[in-house]
């Protein structure tokens, strides 16, 4: 199965800061099938990109998904307040399915 | 909306059982493959079992394959997990989510979430 890695564990930063978020496959991710998720404490995770760099409904585009292979970045150009949250990428371009370890974007 | 609302968490024993629901709304239930994704405490996200739109196929977690079965039941828009032989690391949160496609896919809308227990 394909073993997502994220990158850093813990991000420490201010409102208005500009947020880069790493998770890197033990393989090739076919497709570039790599979604990213928000998850606020007792929440239900909620889908924020999806094919690497397509934003699904309603999400701000202060949020961008880039990247493809191996090497996938979430960016989130402008913190807002309700951005401070822990971030999943997961990959569908393989069976199993995996999720990363999770990135949590905290206020410094 | 598209509205999942999960059920039936709760303490069990070691070795005990447990059937979990998930009541879809909003969106046509039987066009769509529908999965389970739980989480242990503090702990990342595990993909557990997904089922075809039909009901005709299903597709299990090793960790839960034997002992898990997921099912669903489209004249009522619901979806469930049957949990037998239950052990500590079952314990988790357990999420229904919609799919965009049957597997692998990505997952467009979640449940709240039911936390399931097992301890003696």
């Amino acid at each position: 199965e394909i073993v997502l890695t994220q990158s850093p564990g813990t991000l420490s930063l201010s409102p208005g800061e500009r947020a880069t978020l790493s998770c890197r496959a033990s393989q090739i991710v076919g497709s570039s099938y790599l979604a990213w998720y928000q998850q606020k404490p007792g929440q239900a995770p909620r889908l924020l990109i999806y094919g690497a760099s397509s934003r699904a409904t309603d999400i701000p585009d202060r949020f961008s998904g880039s990247g493809s292979g191996t090497d996938f970045t979430l960016s989130i150009s402008r913190l807002e307040p309700e951005d401070f949250a822990v971030y999943f990428c997961q990959q569908y371009g393989n069976s199993p399915l995996t999720f990363g370890g999770g990135t949590k974007v905290e206020i410094k | 909306d598209v509205q999942l609302v999960e059920s039936g968490g709760d303490l069990v024993q070691p070795g005990g059982s447990l059937r979990l629901s998930c009541e879809a709304s909003g969106f046509s239930f039987s066009n769509y493959a529908m999965t389970w994704v739980r989480q242990a405490p503090g702990k990342g996200l595990e993909w557990v079992s997904t089922i075809s739109d039909s009901g005709g196929r299903t597709f299990y977690a090793d960790s839960v394959e034997g002992r898990f079965t997921i099912s669903r039941d489209n004249s009522k828009n619901t979806l469930f997990l049957q949990m037998n032989s239950l052990r500590a690391e079952d314990t988790a949160i357990y999420y229904c989510a919609k799919g965009e496609w049957e597997l692998p896919t990505y997952f467009d809308y979640w449940g709240q979430g039911t936390l399931v227990t097992v301890s003696s």
